[in-house]
């Protein structure tokens, strides 16, 4: 099955301007997440849907981040404007549904877009 | 949030060698996963666990859910020189978002 796509993989902007990154899941897949991946860190999360719903953002920082999944399928997110910190790879993952009966499902991730903020 | 702590951080090692990593939480967790990580690309699932004691394989590599629930460990046998990465493990409660660990990088040595 085609994994999960991201794009762009690389962007640099300068600080305060704005950038959109695109994520296609796996086909079928229900949960989506965005994850920001700072270098030398492990992937944090910032967002996660459930079909076109927001199940949890309690950690997107939602001054200057926004995201959505208006039919359930493709996500976007979105930085205006963008901070110096901002500058980490943003991976977005994909599962067949929030939990099943083996339990929590795993996710799969794409390659992620790397943003350079200058 | 939860802090998941990961060691060793780093591991150089011969090839042939086997490899072990563990993750320690302060919270308890109903699904224990390991990734690994290769520049430029996204985490890439390697074992998932369930339940508490569970032992899993997949080829070379085996994880455990530990008994309290707040530790899992990865082990790697037989190493080879693309075993090279970051291996992160996450972990999870029930309708709750994933936790990553720090990572353990490995370098392999041919």
């Amino acid at each position: 099955e085609a994994g999960v796509a991201q794009s762009p993989r690389y962007k640099i902007i300068e600080k305060r301007q704005s950038v959109a990154f695109w994520c296609n899941p796996i086909s079928g897949h229900a949960t989506l997440y965005w994850y920001q991946q700072i270098l030398g860190q492990g992937p944090k999360l910032l967002i996660q849907f459930q079909n076109n719903g927001v199940v949890d953002d309690s950690q997107l920082p939602k001054d200057r981040f926004s995201a959505e999944r208006l039919k359930g399928v493709d996500s976007t997110l979105k930085i205006q404007p963008a901070k110096l910190e901002d500058s980490a790879v943003y991976l977005c993952a994909s599962s067949l549904t929030f939990w099943g009966r083996q339990g929590n499902q795993p996710q799969h991730f794409g390659d992620g877009t790397r943003l350079s903020i200058l | 949030g939860q802090q998941l702590n990961q060691s060793p951080q780093s591991m150089f090692i011969q090839e042939g060698e086997d490899v072990s990593m563990n993750c320690t939480s302060s919270s308890i967790f109903n699904t224990w996963l390991w990734y690994k990580q290769e520049p430029g690309e996204g985490p890439v699932l390697l074992i998932a666990l369930y339940k508490a004691g569970e032992l899993t394989s997949n080829g070379r590599l085996t994880a455990q859910f530990g008994i309290t629930r707040k530790d899992s460990f990865l082990n790697i046998s037989a190493s080879i020189p693309s075993d090279v990465g970051i291996y992160f493990c996450a972990g999870q409660l029930i309708g709750n978002q994933f936790y990553f660990g720090t990572g353990t990088s490995l370098t392999v040595i041919p």
